[in-house]
């Protein structure tokens, strides 16, 4: 059974510094690892995805990072901003999405 | 225009009601969800329509019954609501099974039972 762990489960920062979140998971016959960002009372809004036979994607200030074989993956915030203060989540993607507890962010002006 | 949208955005109602939440993608997409995330803000996977078919269904109680008319919808029927059932429930679509296709999640439906 697939199980998703994130850490921390809550980071705060001041404005400018870069950061790194952790997901790692238990079982690495995985489709895909997406990482999405959520802001309270409102949706899931996704972020990178990255496909089993890739190690990375980017987007803009953001990079993620995929190890399967060490059941792990990281996304990197560079220069982190306020606006970037959210729960961030991850999810392995099998048959099932399965999902992380997420890490709270807040980005301190 | 919303990718995957769901309506009512909040319900709130008594133990023991019937309540229905809608789902609508305009995505064109194969493959419906409907995820559950309760206090702690986590999220469970509930149920899962392939092309109108069922093919995910977690142990969830036999009151909450998923209906997909079309592959473009995907209601959520909850008979007999009890306290525990409050939670925010979440609708996704994705295109179909390959490993580069996103989830696309709509901006979910409060439910809170009194």
């Amino acid at each position: 059974k697939q199980e998703v762990t994130q850490i921390p489960a809550a980071l705060s920062v001041p404005e400018g510094e870069n950061l790194v979140l952790n997901c790692s998971f238990t079982d690495s016959a995985i489709y895909n690892l997406q990482w999405f960002r959520q802001d309270p009372g409102k949706g899931l809004t996704s972020l990178l995805l990255i496909q089993s036979s890739q190690r990375e994607q980017t987007s803009g200030r953001l990079n993620a990072s995929l190890d399967k074989s060490s059941g792990r993956s990281t996304l990197y915030i560079a220069a982190s901003q306020p606006g970037d203060s959210a729960t961030y989540l991850c999810a392995v993607g099998g048959f099932k999405t399965i999902f992380g507890a997420g890490t709270r962010l807040f980005v301190k002006a | 225009d919303t990718a995957v949208s769901q309506t009512p955005k909040y319900l709130v109602t008594q133990m023991g009601n019937d309540k229905s939440i809608k789902c609508e993608q305009n995505l064109g997409h194969d493959t419906m969800y409907w995820y559950k995330q309760d206090s702690k803000k986590f999220l469970k996977i509930m149920f899962s329509y392939n092309n109108k078919e069922l093919i995910i269904n977690e142990t969830v109680p036999n009151r909450f019954s998923p209906k997909s008319p079309d592959k473009a919808h995907l209601n959520l029927h909850i008979n007999s609501l009890e306290l525990g059932d409050s939670a925010v429930y979440f609708c996704a679509s994705r295109a179909g099974g390959g490993t580069n296709e996103k989830l696309f999640f709509g901006s979910g439906t409060q439910l809170s039972v009194l």
